[in-house]
């Protein structure tokens, strides 16, 4: 099993700072990386994958790096549609597992 | 567009079988490009993954859950579905039904792409 080690689990920050939020593996998973974000009684929505691929139709606000154990998510200017729960999943092999979840609150 | 949707019971006894179901449209549940797949998230917690099936048959679960989780695909209907044996109070989650958009080969190039709304199964006597 591959353990996943997301922080912060809870982030405040103002609209149009710059957050990032780390994910660790317990073994190295190359790219094979995803961000989620996911808004209370909503679904998760994909925002990356393989580490650094933007999803389409996602703003370029966000972005991933990383590769091997280390990984993270960068929001370069937080708008308020971006108050909201984020998860990392490593798809290297099964399990699939995902992270613990950062909550990105308001100031 | 692939588009999926969950349904089954909202209300399971102790010690009983949650059963869920998950149809697929715009697309084919025989697609080598899928791994059908469940989540779960208990309230006010995170996802956990249950497991996945491949186009193939091949299924992967989820250590924790193993003994009780069974996932098969019902090719005539494009659905497949989700039992979880022996549920107790801490089986109550929302239930996701998932997949990633790009499989080949039996891996995984992206995230889940796309998933069902959700549904809450709620574990009570």
């Amino acid at each position: 099993v591959i353990w996943m080690t997301q922080s912060p689990s809870l982030l405040s920050a103002s609209t149009g700072d710059r957050v990032t939020i780390s994910c660790r593996m317990s073994q190295g998973i190359s790219s094979y990386l995803a961000w989620y974000q996911q808004k209370p009684g909503k679904a998760p929505e994909l925002l990356i994958y393989a580490a650094s691929t933007l999803q389409s139709g996602v703003p370029s606000r966000f972005s991933g790096s990383g590769s091997g154990t280390d990984f993270t998510l960068t929001i370069s200017c937080l708008q308020s549609e971006d108050f909201a729960t984020y998860y990392c999943q490593q798809y290297y092999s099964f399990p699939w597992t995902f992270g613990q979840g950062t909550k990105v609150e308001i100031k | 567009q692939l588009q999926l949707q969950e349904s089954g019971p909202g209300l399971v006894k102790p010690s009983e079988t949650l059963s869920l179901t998950c149809t697929v449209s715009g697309g084919s549940i025989s697609s080598s490009s899928y791994y059908w797949g469940w989540i779960r998230q208990p309230p006010g917690k995170g996802l956990e993954w249950i497991g996945s099936i491949y186009y193939s048959g091949s299924t992967y679960y989820n250590p924790s859950l193993k003994s009780r989780v069974t996932i098969s695909v019902d090719t005539s209907k494009n659905q497949f579905s989700l039992k979880l044996s022996s549920v107790t109070a801490a089986d109550t989650a929302v239930y996701y039904c998932a997949t990633p958009g790009y499989c080949s080969g039996g891996s995984c190039y992206s995230g889940f792409d796309y998933w069902g709304q959700g549904t809450l199964v709620t574990v009570s006597s």
